[in-house]
């Protein structure tokens, strides 16, 4: 079965300090990246995906994640991060007909 | 173009009562899903729809969960009766087909007194 672990939980940074956040996944197939982000009182949102190609990928608000398949990882990574940028963070993987969730980082960018 | 729409945004009942929510999602999109999420947990698959088959509904309880998707459209989630454990929030997402992003909707916050 597929599962997704992203291993912070609670993430505090300072405006302008640099983020990632860590995604890792245990299926054997071919699969599908997501990371969607959820701002206080809004719904889930799609930041950025992965199906093929280049394992760098770029999303919106510059935020990047890379793909490394030996590693069943797909870590988000911001270099600057801003007030705005408070919000939940939640890595999913489509595999074999499922698109499953990890629990979400929730990330407060202080002033 | 309109996002995938849920009502009711809120829902307060007392337990052993029924409730249904409501999604009419992204036109086009064959693949609806509902999933529950509680507070600080990631969004966890009820059941997903291709059209209007139930194509995935293992993690439904279907003692008190049932849902439809009539005409392959919008769909409805309803629990009977509700218990004190099925205050969440309750999502409802399309996409284009399987393994393709999900588009999600507000949610529906349930709180069961």
């Amino acid at each position: 079965a597929q599962s997704v672990s992203q291993h912070n939980h609670h993430v505090i940074l300072s405006e302008a300090a640099s983020l990632e956040l860590g995604c890792n996944y245990s299926y054997g197939g071919t699969v599908n990246l997501f990371w969607y982000v959820q701002y206080p009182g809004q719904h889930l949102q799609l930041l950025l995906k992965y199906f093929s190609g280049d394992p760098l990928v770029k999303g919106i608000k510059g935020f990047e994640a890379e793909f490394i398949k030996s590693e069943f990882s797909f870590n988000l990574r911001k270099p600057s991060v801003q007030w705005s940028d408070t919000a939940e963070y939640f890595c999913a993987v489509a595999g074999f007909q499922k698109l499953v969730f990890g629990t979400g980082t929730r990330l407060l960018v202080s002033p | 173009e309109a996002g995938v729409v849920q009502s009711p945004r809120y829902k307060i009942i007392e337990k052993k009562q029924p409730v249904a929510f409501w999604c009419n999602p992204i036109s086009g999109h064959n693949t609806l899903y509902w999933y529950l999420q509680n507070l600080g947990q990631g969004p966890e698959l009820l059941i997903r729809y291709e059209n209007e088959e139930a194509v995935d509904d293992s993690q439904l309880p279907k003692d008190r969960f049932s849902a439809e998707r009539l005409k392959g459209v919008d769909s409805t989630l309803k629990i009977q009766p509700a218990e004190l454990g099925d205050s969440a929030v309750y999502l409802c997402a399309s996409s284009p087909g399987v393994s393709t992003e999900a588009f999600f909707g507000q949610g529906t916050r349930l709180t069961v007194v």
